[in-house]
């Protein structure tokens, strides 16, 4: 099973400001199944980025992932109030189990 | 609009089971894999298992830890995917989801949950 470890545990940032969020896996794990979600409390999880690198429908262009292997990041430009919430990468590759990391965060300073 | 619905969750004594339906609308259901998440309260995400779209055989695949307990299976006649879910235990408490599974994307679209809790 791949572990995916979520860096920080929280992040304390204020608007306007970048967060930068990190999951190391285990193993390497195919970009093509790699993704980001943004949660908020008493909501389900939303598709943010998917493919390492691509944004969902919707998602703005604030959101960027990259990384590749072992090593992925989440990129989230000049902070908005709205996007203060937990987020989780996720890996969903061909060969399951998928996995997910415990989650990052991301609270106003 | 695409859109899932979960229902069937509830309060249910250890031991027991339990059917989950999640009804699709707005695509194609019977085109999608459909994946099954759950989370404890205050807790992280956990991936429970997927079914596959019937023309990839409609097979199904499970987290290690739930195999043999947990049954997902579809009704594309009616856009409902389902998860059975038999001796259940204090830990299967939490809520919910399920997702439309694109075959790049993932999980694009997700229910809103359902509540299921295991308790004497």
């Amino acid at each position: 099973e791949i572990v995916l470890t979520q860096s920080p545990g929280t992040l304390s940032l204020s608007p306007g400001e970048r967060a930068t969020l990190s999951c190391r896996a285990s193993q390497s794990v195919r970009s093509d199944y790699f993704a980001w979600f943004q949660q908020k409390a008493g909501q389900a999880p939303r598709l943010l980025i998917y493919g390492a690198s691509s944004r969902a429908r919707g998602i703005p262009d604030r959101f960027s992932g990259s990384g590749s292997g072992t090593d992925f990041t989440l990129t989230i430009n000049r902070l908005e109030p709205d996007d203060f919430a937990v987020y989780y990468c996720h890996q969903y590759g061909s060969s399951p189990p998928w996995t997910f990391g415990q989650g990052t965060k991301v609270e106003i300073k | 609009e695409v859109q899932l619905v979960e229902s069937g969750g509830g309060l249910v004594r250890p031991g027991r089971s339990l059917r989950l339906s999640c009804t699709g609308s707005g695509f194609t259901f019977s085109a999608y894999a459909v994946s099954w998440f759950r989370q404890a309260p205050g807790k992280g995400l956990e991936w429970v298992g997927f079914i596959r779209s019937n023309p990839f055989g409609g097979t199904t695949e499970y987290a290690t830890s739930l195999k043999g307990r947990f049954i997902i299976s579809r009704d594309d006649s009616k856009s409902i995917a389902y998860l059975q879910m038999n001796g259940l235990k204090t830990e299967d408490t939490g809520l919910y989801y399920c997702t439309r599974v694109q075959a790049v994307a993932g999980s694009d679209y997700w229910g809103q949950g359902t509540l299921v809790t295991v308790s004497s």
